[in-house]
């Protein structure tokens, strides 16, 4: 079946350091995919929609400029966390919309552990 | 705003027990309401989902489901665990058909010989 891979599964990154996430559809071309966060104990929350050959778009309290999405091809997207900080330190998990067929079914990533010290 | 609440963080049942975890949601007008699974290291797994019809869904995994509309809720079910059911449980509710998710918090389920 169609598979959405995130890399990296962990990282351990440095106060002030910028970190890159990606997400990649596997067998499918995703024009559309989803950046959702989770703290401890808490719900996973959307972040942004991030939409093939254009800008992301943020929720409400997202700032855009911290979190960098890049959608540049039709299997990748990408979050970058810029000038991390340890409250930044959540799990990162995409989703990825495979439009084919009448299914429009969503798939998830296996999650990204952030954390920053 | 739409919300869901699990109340209950961890469930631990002995294998071959029935199972119920809960899910109650806070929407305007019908929801589309969805059960996901994470086990460790990999991604949420669809176990089913409601749009609307039949109540009852039937979902992978010999799950199933059942909207009720007058309690706001749609409780997970199944008869007869297995010890590779030991996972995080996810309910989510969407009014974007199922693109946008808002998330529960999540229960833990561990399953004991």
């Amino acid at each position: 079946g169609a598979v959405v891979s995130q890399h990296p599964s962990r990282v351990i990154c440095k106060s002030g350091t910028s970190v890159k996430i990606e997400c990649r559809s596997l067998d499918f071309q995703a024009t559309t995919m989803f950046w959702y966060r989770q703290f401890p104990k808490q719900s996973l929350m959307l972040m942004a929609t991030s939409n093939e050959g254009s800008k992301a778009t943020y929720e409400q309290g997202v700032e855009k400029d911290k979190f960098l999405i890049n959608h540049a091809s039709l299997t990748l997207s990408t979050l970058t966390v810029t000038s991390a900080h340890p409250e930044d330190s959540s799990f990162y998990i995409c989703s990825a919309r495979d439009g084919r067929g009448t299914g429009n079914t969503i798939y998830f990533g296996e999650g990204s552990w952030l954390t920053v010290v | 705003a739409q919300s869901v609440t699990q109340p209950d963080i961890h469930i631990t049942v002995s294998e071959g027990a029935s199972l119920e975890l809960r899910c109650n949601y806070s929407y305007g007008a019908t929801p589309y309401l969805f059960w996901y699974v994470q086990s460790p290291g990999q991604g949420l797994q669809l176990l089913l989902k409601y749009f609307s019809g039949d109540t009852l869904v039937q979902g992978i995994k010999g799950f199933e489901a059942e909207f009720k509309r007058s309690q706001s809720s749609f409780n997970l079910r199944k008869p007869s665990v297995h010890w590779s059911d030991a996972a995080e449980y996810f309910c989510a509710v969407s009014d974007f058909g199922n693109e946008k998710l808002t998330f529960g918090t999540g229960t833990r389920l561990t399953i004991i010989p």
